[in-house]
Formats: structure tokens, C-alpha cells, sequence
């Protein structure tokens, strides 16, 4: 059974930076992608990025770029989002959420587990 | 990247069906059989229910279907039920190697 665990609620000042964790449990870890998708305040979903654990590559969406991090830990099975200069419209649930295809295939490009959500809040 | 358009909510009376559209662009819906499906219940994370155009997961009510005629996708509800009142995106797997989501759809049961 996959799982994926996340990392508990943040309240962050605008300016700083988050990490948040998620630990994947039951699957095949390094190769499929796993990516991260925010959910603000009664909005719409938003896909951020996504890492290839092995051998760690990331795809960052042009709205994130510059501000976005994705790494991946082999050794734990662990994915983490980073996000600097935050601001309030950041203020967000974040997901990450499992490719279901492998890594190198044509195919299986959805999202197959997610994780429970991580809320970040953005205030001074 | 835009978003996909979503209408933003429709509604029936149970045993109804209902069908909500999906529309993006070559790049993305009309580029590929990669268009999928969630639903979200207040509070909870997404839930995969169509993948591939049409296909469903183990698991997912027979009642749930799904197509595509060129540049935009869509999503199919028979038999309506008070359970499946929520919110429903879609998402494509674009030509830049990323994904998109719609806008999302509140769906209401009358």
C-alpha cells in the first residue's frame, strides 16, 4: 500500500523561506516522479513542480521558477518543497502527489496517491 | 501555462447525469491522451477517478466516464448521487513536459 506522509502546518513571516517533507512509504520509490501541486484558500488546484528521485532532477513550473526547490532523499524515501520569498499569497495547502508512470515511460502521466496536505500560512 | 477552463459549477437532481468540460489547447488536451480526472471532497486531497481520457482506477463507480474530442476533455456522471456533490478538476500532461489543472467545478446534487 502507497503512502505518502507529509510534514505538519507552518506559519511563516512574508520574506522567509518553508520546507515541507514527504515521505513515501510502499512503492517503488526512485523511479517515478513525484510532484508537488498548492491549493489556496477556496481556490483551484496548481501544479508546482516535480522531482525524479533518482537521479534527482527537477521540472519547476515558470511561475515558480527562481522561488522553488524540489529534492529528493534515496536514502529515506523523501521528497521536500522549498519555497522562498514567501508571501501572503502563498498562503496555501500543499500536496504532494505521486506519477504513476514510470520513469522513462510513455505513459501513466497522472497522479495516482497524494498526500494528506500541508498548510502554510504567510503572515506577519 | 494556463489553466484549463472549467465551468465553475453545475448541478442536478439524483439519477441525472452531468457533464463537465475540460478545454485547453493543442499543447496541452489536444497533444496527448493524457488527461485526467479528481475529485475533491471538503477538506480531503484530490482523488484520482479518470485517467488516459477514460480510463478508470480500481476501484471508481462505473457511473464516472470520460472523453476528449480534440482540444477539449470531458467529464461524464450518470446516475446521480447525493455523494457526488464536490469539486472536480481536470489535468493534462503538456508538450513542456509539465502538467495543468482546470479551474475546478463545484458540483452540486440538487
Amino acid at each position: 500500500q502507497v503512502q505518502l506522509v507529509q510534514s505538519g502546518a507552518e506559519v511563516k513571516k512574508p520574506g522567509s523561506s518553508v520546507k515541507v517533507s514527504c515521505k513515501a512509504s510502499g512503492g517503488t520509490f526512485s523511479r517515478r516522479a513525484i510532484s508537488w501541486v498548492r491549493q489556496a484558500p477556496g481556490q483551484g488546484l496548481q501544479w508546482m513542480g516535480r522531482i525524479i528521485p533518482v537521479p534527482g532532477i527537477p521540472n519547476y513550473a515558470q511561475s515558480f521558477q527562481g522561488r522553488l526547490t524540489i529534492t529528493a532523499d534515496k536514502s529515506t524515501s523523501t521528497v521536500y518543497m522549498e519555497l522562498s520569498s514567501l508571501r501572503s499569497e502563498d498562503t496555501a495547502v500543499y500536496y504532494c502527489a505521486r506519477v504513476h508512470g514510470l520513469t522513462g515511460s510513455t505513459d501513466g502521466k497522472y497522479f495516482d496517491y497524494w498526500g494528506q496536505g500541508t498548510l502554510v500560512t504567510v503572515s506577519s | 501555462q494556463s489553466a484549463l477552463t472549467q465551468p465553475a459549477s453545475v448541478s442536478g437532481s439524483p439519477g441525472q447525469s452531468i457533464t463537465i468540460s475540460c478545454t485547453g489547447t493543442s499543447s496541452d488536451v489536444g497533444a496527448y491522451n493524457y488527461v485526467s480526472w479528481y475529485q475533491q471532497h471538503p477538506g480531503t486531497a484530490p482523488k484520482l477517478m479518470i485517467y488516459d481520457v477514460r480510463n478508470r482506477p480500481s476501484g471508481v463507480s462505473i457511473r464516472f466516464s470520460g472523453s476528449k474530442s480534440g482540444n477539449t476533455a470531458s467529464l461524464t456522471i450518470s446516475g446521480l448521487q447525493a455523494e457526488d456533490e464536490a469539486d472536480y478538476y481536470c489535468n493534462s500532461y503538456t508538450s513542456s513536459s509539465a502538467w495543468v489543472f482546470g479551474g475546478g467545478t463545484k458540483l452540486t446534487v440538487l
